[in-house]
């Protein structure tokens, strides 16, 4: 059965304190990786998707990666303005429907 | 980037009566819309994809009789819960994939739509 597993459930950094947030996946053909901001009460942020391992993309202070098992979602020098939950997700069918994990929660403190 | 609407925002009605939500692709032809449900503290569970001209596909668990799915055209697609019940309840969002190149997959959801059902 595929299985999106993300950790940590919830983050709390200190404004500037770098960190990864982790999507690891069991699935059957992988077609996309996306990861997704949502703040509460509102609809999810699109950020990235990724392809293939060994992929990478940036936007400001994200950066996302993905290998054959996992992707990564780095936070570098966070403002609080970057608090939220973070979404990852899979796609294995043409369509493009995704599959979600539970989320982690990011609290940037000032 | 690209937009996605849905109306109404919020939405509170009484039990056994039906309600419609809309979802919108502003500024780009979608070839797939998703219906999505999410309670509070978890995660969105896809409800049913939608593809313009197609009867729905609804996932394992969701009544297609109680929610009716409607892709009318490439930009809109209505979701109507059908003798709305509480426990019906919940936080409803749209997604659309937006064609681009190649294999890309990029979709986008909408702000979502709070129904209260009393």
């Amino acid at each position: 059965e595929d299985q999106v597993t993300q950790s940590p459930e919830a983050l709390r950094l200190q404004e500037g304190e770098s960190s990864s947030l982790n999507c690891s996946y069991t699935v059957s053909g992988l077609r996309g990786l996306f990861w997704y901001r949502q703040d509460p009460g509102k609809g999810p942020e699109f950020l990235f998707t990724l392809y293939s391992a060994g992929e990478e993309k940036e936007k400001e202070r994200l950066k996302a990666t993905l290998t054959k098992k996992e992707s990564f979602l780095h936070i570098t020098a966070p403002k609080p303005e970057d608090s939220a939950t973070y979404l990852c997700a899979v796609t294995t069918d043409s369509w493009g429907k995704l599959q979600f994990g539970a989320g982690t929660q990011v609290v940037v403190t000032p | 980037g690209a937009v996605v609407s849905q109306h109404p925002s919020w939405v509170i009605c009484k039990s056994g009566t039906s309600v419609k939500i809309e979802c919108r692709s502003l500024d780009f032809q979608a070839t797939t819309m998703f219906w999505y449900r999410q309670f509070p503290k978890q995660s969105l569970m896809l409800m049913a994809t939608s593809n313009e001209g197609s009867k729905a596909t609804y996932e394992q668990g969701v009544e297609k009789d109680k929610f009716l799915i409607n892709h009318a055209s490439l930009t809109l697609s209505t979701l109507t819960v059908t003798s709305a019940h509480p426990e019906d309840s919940s936080f409803y969002i749209c997604s659309a994939t937006k064609p681009g190149q190649g294999r890309s997959y990029e979709q986008y959801f909408g702000p979502g739509t709070r129904l209260t059902v009393t």
